[in-house]
Parts: structure tokens; C-alpha cells; sequence
């Protein structure tokens, strides 16, 4: 069965510091993958999309990731975080056949301090 | 921007009544989705409907639900005899084609809860 694992379940960082989620997902046949964010009291927005190509992905709010096919993974990376964005992340893998349900990861708090 | 909503907020009820969760997705999509999140868990897919037909349906969506389009915009889960396990943050999301790459934009959410 496909599945999706988030490592980090809390995180607490400093303003200006780095970020690094990592996303790791089981299925060998092709994927697409998607970072959402949930900000306090709001719904899941979408981060970011990797459905092929560059394996770099650009997302919005200066969030980036890296596809690695053979590690399974779409790390979620923003060089400089700020106190907005405290929120949950979350990732999801879908993997076609008869719909696009996403699967998701249990999800990563991200608190930034200010 | 176009966005999914959902109605109501917040739903109290008691074990046993029946809800309605209510979803008007974006305009020109025409797949839809319920996902609900017990609280401390990971966001689950329930249901999947396209062309007044569920497409695709988890374990977790049992004889207790069902999905409608009532009409041109709204999208409906229906729990028929709630129980305490079904309070949770339920999730309606749409999308454009539903096959192939494609991007699910999601509501605010509808917190249910079973008393």
C-alpha cells in the first residue's frame, strides 16, 4: 500500500534560520507529490507540486523543494524562515488509478520564534 | 481567486443524528473529494465523486455515508447515524480533470463534533 512518512513532527526554529521537512514516500510506479500548508485556523493550501521534469520545484512564499527519485523523497527547503510561517506542513503523494486520491503524511508543526 | 467553501464552520449533534456537511467546489472543476482528520492524525481520503458517481471510496466510508450533488454547485457528505468516532475536521477539496497530474484545492474544513 502506498504511504507517506514525515519525520519531523515538531520543529521549532528561529527567525532567519533554515528549514528543511523531509518527505518520504513508498510506491514504485510513477507519482506526483505535493507540499500543503495549513496556517492557524485555515484550510490546506497548496505549497508546491512536483508531477516531473526539473526535480527542483518552486512553490510560493519563497518555498522550495528537491524530487529524489531514488531516495523517494520531496524535501521541503526554505532558506530564511519567518514567524508567519508557523503553521502544519503537510505532505501528499497520489498515484493515479481510478482517481487522484492524495495520501497524506501525518504532518510537521513548524513553530517559528520571533 | 476561486475557492472551495464549505458550511457550516462547526456542527455539535448528538450520537445518532444525522448531518449534513455541505461544500461548493470551484466552478468549472468537476471532481470532488471529502478527506476528514481526526484530531492528532493524518488527513484521510474518504470519497471520491465524478459525473454523480462515486469514483473511488476508502474502507472508512461505510453504509453511514453518502455523497451527493444536489444540484449545479454544492457537494454534500451525509452521515446518517453519527458516532463519537466521526467527530473529526472533515475536508471537501475539488479539481479540474481528476486524471493524470492534476491539483486538488481544498476548503476550510467543517469540525464535527459528536457528543
Amino acid at each position: 500500500a502506498q504511504s507517506v512518512s514525515q519525520h519531523n513532527h515538531h520543529v521549532i526554529l528561529s527567525e532567519a534560520a533554515s528549514l528543511e521537512l523531509g518527505c518520504n514516500y513508498s510506491y514504485g510506479g510513477t507519482v506526483n507529490l505535493f507540499w500543503y500548508v495549513q496556517y492557524p485556523g485555515q484550510h490546506l493550501q497548496l505549497l508546491l507540486k512536483y508531477f516531473s521534469g526539473d526535480p527542483l520545484v518552486k512553490g510560493i512564499k519563497g518555498f522550495e523543494a528537491e524530487f529524489i527519485k531514488s531516495k523517494f523523497s520531496l524535501n521541503l527547503r526554505k532558506p530564511s524562515v519567518q514567524w508567519s510561517d508557523t503553521a502544519e506542513y503537510f505532505c501528499a503523494v497520489n498515484a493515479g488509478g481510478a482517481t487522484n486520491k492524495l495520501i497524506f503524511g501525518t504532518g510537521t508543526l513548524l513553530a517559528v520564534q520571533p | 481567486e476561486p475557492e472551495v467553501t464549505q458550511t457550516p464552520s462547526h456542527q455539535v449533534t448528538q450520537m445518532g443524528q444525522e448531518v449534513i456537511l455541505r461544500c461548493v467546489p470551484i466552478s468549472n472543476h468537476l471532481y470532488f473529494y471529502w478527506y476528514r482528520q481526526i484530531l492528532g492524525q493524518k488527513v484521510e481520503f474518504l470519497v471520491s465523486f465524478y459525473n454523480n458517481e462515486i469514483s473511488e471510496k476508502s474502507e472508512i466510508f461505510d453504509d453511514q455515508f453518502s455523497v451527493e450533488r444536489p444540484d449545479g454547485s454544492n457537494f454534500t457528505l451525509k452521515i446518517r447515524s453519527t458516532k463519537l468516532e466521526d467527530s473529526a475536521m472533515y475536508f471537501c477539496a475539488s479539481s479540474e480533470s481528476g486524471v493524470g497530474p492534476d491539483t486538488q484545492y481544498f476548503g476550510p474544513g467543517t469540525r464535527l463534533t459528536v457528543l
